[in-house]
C-alpha cells in the first residue's frame, strides 16, 4: 500500500490568512508515461461527505474557487489556500490513485 | 445533475451481514467504475473496493482489509450499486459512501453516506 501523510493534523487560522497543507507519499505518484502525479485533494466540513478539490495534484474541479491551489510532484505535495475565508473551516484530506487508493490522515482547519 | 443516494444501513450484530445499495442518476452508469468507501467517525476515509465500468468488464478489486467478507456488484438495468457486508465486526462501524470514479481519475462525485453500526 502507498502511505500517506499529512501535515499538521490541525492548524488554527484566521480569515484572511495564507494557508499551507503538506501531504507526503511513501512512493512516487508521478506516472512516467503520461507526466501525471495521482494525486487529489478533497474538502469534508462536518456531517458531509468529501467534495473533490484538486486532481491530478494541481487542476482545480469546476467550481472549485481559484484561492485554492495544488502543487507538488512524485512524493511531495501541498494544498495552498491563498486567503482562508470562514466557510473553508474543514478538513482536508489528500488522496493518491496511483494504485489502489489511499487517503492521507487529514488536516483540519480551526478558527484561531 | 449527478445523484449517488446510499440505503440500507443500521444496526447490525457482531457476526452478521448486511447490505447496502446506492442508487445512482444523472450520468451514464455503465460508463464508470462505482466504488464503496468508508469512514469511522473522526478517522480518515478508507477505500473498500470497486467494481469496473462496461469497457472493463465489470471486475472487481477489493481492499484487502474486507477482501472475502465484502462483495461489490451492480445492476446496470436499475442504476444500482451494492455492498454485501458479512461476518461484521465492531471495527466495521462507519458511515459507508459510494462514489463514482473515471478509469483512472479520483473519486469526483460522494453519496451523502449511511451509517452502519455493529454492535451488540
Amino acid at each position: 500500500d502507498i502511505v500517506m501523510t499529512q501535515t499538521p493534523s490541525s492548524q488554527a487560522v484566521s480569515a484572511g490568512e495564507k494557508v499551507t497543507m503538506s501531504c507526503k507519499s511513501s512512493q512516487s505518484l508521478l506516472y512516467n508515461e503520461n507526466k501525471k502525479n495521482y494525486l487529489a485533494w478533497y474538502q469534508q466540513k462536518p456531517g458531509q461527505s468529501p467534495k473533490l478539490l484538486i486532481y491530478w495534484a494541481s487542476t482545480r474541479e469546476s467550481g472549485v474557487p481559484d484561492r485554492f491551489i495544488g502543487s507538488g510532484s512524485g512524493t511531495d505535495f501541498t494544498l495552498t489556500i491563498s486567503s482562508v475565508q470562514a466557510e473553508d473551516l474543514a478538513v482536508y484530506y489528500c488522496q493518491q490513485y496511483y494504485n489502489f487508493p489511499t487517503f492521507g490522515g487529514g488536516t483540519k482547519l480551526e478558527l484561531k | 445533475e449527478v445523484k449517488l443516494l446510499e440505503s440500507g444501513g443500521g444496526l447490525v450484530q457482531p457476526g452478521g451481514s448486511m447490505r447496502l445499495s446506492c442508487a445512482a442518476s444523472g450520468f451514464t452508469f455503465t460508463d464508470f467504475y462505482m466504488n464503496w468507501i468508508r469512514q469511522p467517525a473522526g478517522k480518515a476515509p478508507e477505500w473498500l473496493g470497486f467494481i469496473r465500468n462496461k469497457a472493463n468488464g465489470y471486475t472487481t478489486e477489493y481492499n484487502p482489509s474486507v477482501k472475502g467478507r465484502f462483495t461489490i456488484s451492480r445492476d446496470n438495468t436499475q442504476n444500482m450499486l451494492y455492498l454485501q457486508m458479512n461476518t461484521l465486526r465492531a471495527e466495521d462501524t462507519a458511515t459507508y459512501y459510494c462514489a463514482r470514479r473515471d478509469t483512472t481519475g479520483p473519486f469526483d462525485y460522494w453519496g451523502q453516506g449511511v451509517m452502519v453500526t455493529v454492535s451488540s
